[in-house]
Formats: structure tokens, sequence, C-alpha cells
């Protein structure tokens, strides 16, 4: 089964540029979508379509995917965007998720 | 405004079935490309994607689950509901129902707009 390796952790001072990084085999040839996950909270659409910013998510978000890694950026971060956050692609007929990225904002 | 909004048990036994439904609001299942679908969280963990129906009867499964899993909707009632059988306790989860208006999923086209709050459900003797 196809797999999308995320790190576990990634920390970042707020107002610098966050980056999130999600690896699987010819990930290039899939499109990417990222979901932000608060504490407690239901998970939440932040990009689609590898770079695609649903309304009402702040521009800071960005996204990109090329060869075997795609990345999700967060420039400016700040404090609320601390959060879990997943990516996801279909792969054989099938919903694939990473194992998540905890983002720590200090 | 679209709303999903999960409900059933929040404890089962081993061995039982689990029913989940999740009713909507804000979007019909007789619109074509409008599919909506589950996915799970155990605590502490990733989410696990179980399983996708669609407006047009169109079903898909978790592979590894296939054989445990059964997907229906009523459109009429704007419900779509997930069974489970043979439930364990690595099956407690929080249970998130999903929706998305793209069309079938495709390696080009396979992202879910909108999320439930997730229902909690405890699998123990």
């Amino acid at each position: 089964s196809y797999e999308m390796t995320q790190p576990p952790s990634v920390s970042v001072s707020p107002g610098q540029t966050a980056s999130i990084t999600c690896s699987g085999d010819k990930l290039g040839n899939k499109f990417v979508s990222w979901y932000q996950q608060r504490p407690g909270q239901s998970p939440l659409l932040v990009i689609y379509k590898d770079f695609e910013r649903p309304s009402g998510v702040p521009e800071r978000f960005s996204g990109s995917n090329s060869g075997n890694t795609a990345t999700l950026t967060i420039s400016g971060t700040q404090p609320m965007d601390e959060a879990d956050y997943y990516c996801q692609a279909w792969d054989s007929s099938t919903v694939v998720f990473g194992g998540g990225t905890k983002l720590t904002v200090l | 405004q679209i709303t999903l909004k999960e409900s059933g048990p929040t404890l089962v036994k081993p061995t039982q079935t689990l029913t989940l439904t999740c009713t909507f609001s804000g979007f019909s299942l007789r619109t074509p490309g409008v599919g909506v679908g589950w996915i799970r969280q155990p605590p502490g963990k990733a989410l696990e994607w179980l399983a996708l129906i669609y407006w047009d009867d169109d079903t898909r499964y978790r592979p590894s689950l296939n054989n445990r899993l059964t997907i229906t909707k009523d459109t009429p009632k704007n419900q779509v509901v997930l069974k489970m059988t043979n439930m364990d306790p690595v099956d407690t989860a929080t249970y998130f129902c999903v929706h998305r208006q793209d069309g079938h999923c495709t390696p080009t086209s396979c992202f879910f707009e909108d999320w439930g709050q997730g229902t909690l459900v405890t699998v123990s003797s």
C-alpha cells in the first residue's frame, strides 16, 4: 500500500516561515491536500490540488509538490497556526493520509 | 452553510457491530459530484480513511477493512450510515463524517471540504 511520510514535529518562531514536508514514491504525480487540526477540533482543509487554497484560508498558507515531496509552507507563522498538519492523496482507489506533523510556534 | 453531525453509541463491546449515522445539511446526495465518507482517528494517532459513498451509489472502502464495512445512504433523510462489524479495542477512535463535491476521488482530485465534529467510540467490555 502507498505510504506518505511526514516529520513528527516542526518548530518555528513567530513571524518566520514554517515548511512541512510529505514524502512518497512519485508523489509529484498525484495531487496532495493538506489539513490543519487544532487540539480538540476537526481537521480543516487548508490546501487542495497541491497549491489551491479554499476560501477563508489565509494567504500565508501555500503548497507545492514535485518529485517525491510535497511541501506545505506557512509564511509569517502566527501562534494560532500551532496545530497538527496532515497531507493526503489518492492512490489505487484508496485515500491515504500521512502520519501528521505537530507544528510548534515558539 | 454545510454541516455534518455524527451520531451513534459512545461505547461498544468487542465483537459487536458499530452503526454510525451522519446527518448533514446544506447539500444533497442527489447532486452530481457529491460524496460523503468516514474517516477515523485513534486517540493521539493519525487520520485513517474508512469509506466513501457517492451521489451515483458508487462506494469505496479501505481495503484492509473491506470485509467489515458497509456504507449506505438515505437521500431523502440527508443521512449516511456506516456499519462496522466485529469491533475490537483497536477500533477505539473518533469517527468523522466528511463531504466532498468534486466528483469521484481520482489521483487528480481527492480532498474533503467539510468535516463533522466527530464522535468518540470506545470499544471495551
